[in-house]
């Protein structure tokens, strides 16, 4: 079935790139998305890719998205600690309407 | 800027008991949805709604389960007999048509099951 895999843990100096990894396992993925949830709100759409993609860039957010390996990056260029917050990945398939998420990954900025 | 709504953010309810979680969409948004985190797991999705109905349901989503939507602009997620483990993080969320439109998501309603 469909699986979404990410690493749950990041830290990164402020000012310094951060590079969130998320693998998933459906072939048939039409759209892929970063979600960001901060303390006590709901999930917030970052970006998202169209499967026929391999770059996005928006402002300081690059996604990058290997087909092959099933593979999709979020790069937030100079880490701010209002980054602080956890990422989700997810993806679409098909005409289906459901999001699959991956568990998360918690970044945290440091000074 | 419009927002989804939730009501209410922490629920408490005893094993076997009824509960009834709110959501407030986005008021042009036709397709509605229920998504729940269990605690250090990922979220999961329950079910979607669209035109009256239920378009789309997962596994998780049994008998126990329903939604409904009872005036213009509520949305509701009923489980009848609550069990320990529906203990989570339940989210609403709403987009304005189906497929890879973007899904907005309230801020959730924590329901702990004792």
């Amino acid at each position: 079935g469909e699986d979404v895999e990410q690493s749950l843990f990041l830290s990164v100096r402020e000012g310094d790139s951060s590079v969130i990894n998320c693998t998933y396992t459906d072939s048939s993925s039409t759209y892929l998305y970063w979600y960001k949830q901060e303390p006590g709100a709901g999930l917030q759409l970052l970006t998202y890719i169209f499967s026929n993609m391999d770059m996005k860039q928006d402002q300081r957010l690059t996604v990058l998205l290997n087909k092959k390996d099933k593979h999709l990056s979020l790069r937030i260029a100079d880490t701010q600690t209002g980054d602080s917050a956890i990422y989700f990945c997810a993806e679409i398939s098909g005409g289906y309407n459901k999001l699959i998420f991956g568990a998360g990954t918690r970044l945290a900025v440091h000074p | 800027e419009p927002e989804v709504t939730q009501t209410p953010s922490h629920q408490v309810t005893q094993m076997g008991q009824e509960v009834i979680l709110r959501c407030v969409p986005i008021s042009n948004h036709l397709y509605f949805y229920w998504y729940r985190q269990i605690l250090g797991q990922k979220v999961e999705f329950l079910v979607s709604f669209y035109n009256n109905e239920i378009s789309e349901k997962s596994e998780i989503f049994d008998d126990q389960f329903s939604v409904e939507r009872p005036d213009g602009s509520n949305f509701t997620l009923k489980i009848r007999s609550t069990k320990l483990e529906d203990s989570a993080m339940y989210f609403c969320a709403s987009s304005v048509a189906g497929g890879p439109n973007e899904q907005y998501f309230g801020p959730g309603t924590r329901l702990t099951v004792t």
